[in-house]
């Protein structure tokens, strides 16, 4: 079983819907989650991070974490065309030292004009 | 602000021949990892450094060695390419305050 398990998608959605892309992950050690975008042949981009349980919101974006399930989601309101991506979750640990970041496999999504 | 950088941007080599990639950590980031992504992949880690050792191991290839030199930046060096290896690979980089990565553009490797 893999540390981090993400929903494969593809995910397909209308502009201007309301998009949930989720994560889960067995090692209660996570502390820091994160959300990155990849466009086509790019680095992955740090769209956002949370520490610890919580929410976090950036914008049309936002970040749950629920660590008590061991389940992260990032919401996207609004989509827009230019979302069109794919979304990696990862986690690692903590801070100090050296900290492992450990990705899930990533949810492609299409936002549809 | 100043980014990974990572060089070269593309590669094209031969079956057996050898590969260097080059990864610039952002300035005062003390961890550097390295992952490859494979056409429709999940980035899969492949080895990481800190304090220029070597401190986690990933799916690296016993045909892959790499280091981190006192400057922090890292090298990949890949040896008896095969057609396999042809991939995106990328450095991260990230700091003792943060927990988090910031990944450079990627190296795309081809291997002919």
């Amino acid at each position: 079983q893999k540390e981090v398990e993400q929903d494969p998608g593809p995910l397909s959605v209308p502009e201007g819907a309301i998009v949930s892309l989720n994560c889960t992950y067995s090692n209660s050690a996570f502390q820091y989650f994160m959300w990155y975008r990849q466009y086509s042949r790019k680095g992955p981009e740090l769209l956002m991070y949370t520490y610890s349980s919580g929410n976090k919101e950036d914008g049309r974006f936002t970040a749950q974490v629920d660590k008590s399930s061991k389940y992260i989601s990032l919401f996207i309101r609004d989509s827009q065309p230019s979302d069109s991506a794919t979304y990696l979750c990862a986690m690692s640990a903590g801070t100090g030292g050296y900290q492992k970041v450990t990705f899930g496999t990533g949810t492609k999504l299409q936002v549809i004009p | 602000a100043a980014g990974v950088i990572q060089s070269p941007r593309h590669l094209i080599k031969e079956k057996r021949e050898t590969a260097t990639l080059k990864c610039y950590p952002i300035p005062r980031h003390d961890t550097v990892y390295w992952y490859q992504q494979g056409p429709g992949q999940d980035p899969q880690f492949l080895i990481s450094f800190y304090e220029k050792m070597q401190s986690d191991k990933g799916s690296i290839p016993d045909r892959f060695s790499a280091q981190q030199f006192s400057d922090y930046h890292s090298e990949l060096n890949m040896s008896s390419l095969e057609l396999g290896d042809s991939a995106l690979y990328f450095c991260a980089s990230s700091s003792p305050e943060g927990s988090t990565a910031f990944f450079g553009q990627g190296t795309r490797l081809t291997v002919v």
